[in-house]
């Protein structure tokens, strides 16, 4: 199965600040990466498909990067609602598999 | 709009059995791919299994629930299910389910969305 690692695990910045993660694949998925957003005691949320694609609702602030192994999901400027968990996941192979999880922390 | 409600879920003894239920409103679960995630206590998510839309309804699971997991789903109702049999304290996890969806392809492909997930807490 295609493993997917994110870095860096933990991401402490303050609102307003720029975030940038990352995730990088075993193998190529080519552009068949997804970002979410996981708040506790909330489902997670879609932020973005096919590595640059937008959800529905989803604001301009989010972008998603990348193709083949290494994919970035840049917040420009980080609002309060956006410190959560982030995860990546791929859907080139069976099985379906996410990242271990970016948490981004208030600074 | 679309909307996924989970039911079911609690403390059961290994080797127990337990159903979860995910009612759909703004869309049909049967036109649609249907998974479930889980999310096991201080780890990440793990898809667990997935139903195609139609009337076959092919389905497919993780390695580790093959065997003793089972989807499903009740077109009146339109809700999906999940059959857990022969449970292990490592199935200890929040259960979601999801609409699995690609937005430029008739595949599955991304969760979108999700229900607000149940508790399966397997011990004796």
């Amino acid at each position: 199965e295609i493993v997917l690692t994110q870095s860096p695990a933990t991401l402490s910045l303050s609102p307003g600040e720029r975030a940038t993660l990352s995730c990088r694949a075993s193998q190529s998925v080519g552009t068949y990466l997804g970002w979410y957003q996981h708040k506790p005691g909330q489902p997670p949320r879609l932020l973005i498909y096919d590595a640059s694609s937008r959800a529905t609702g989803i604001p301009a602030r989010f972008d998603g990067s990348g193709s083949g192994t290494d994919f970035t999901l840049t917040i420009s400027s980080l609002e309060p609602e956006d410190f959560a968990v982030y995860y990546c996941q791929q859907r080139t192979n069976w099985p379906r598999t996410f990242g271990q999880g970016t948490t981004v922390e208030i600074k | 709009e679309v909307h996924l409600l989970q039911s079911g879920g609690g403390l059961i003894q290994p080797g127990g059995s337990l159903i979860l239920s995910c009612a759909a409103s703004g869309f049909s679960v049967s036109s649609n791919y249907m998974s479930w995630v889980r999310q096991a206590p201080g780890k990440g998510l793990q898809w667990v299994s997935i139903i195609y839309y139609g009337n076959v309804g092919s389905t497919y699971y993780a390695d580790s629930v093959k065997g003793r997991f089972t989807i499903s789903r009740d077109t009146s109702r339109n809700t999906l299910f999940l059959h857990m049999n022969n449970l292990r304290a490592d199935d200890t996890a929040v259960y979601y389910c999801a609409r699995d969806i690609d937005y430029s392809s008739s595949s599955p492909g991304w969760f979108d969305p999700w229900g607000q997930g149940t508790q399966v807490t397997v011990s004796s």
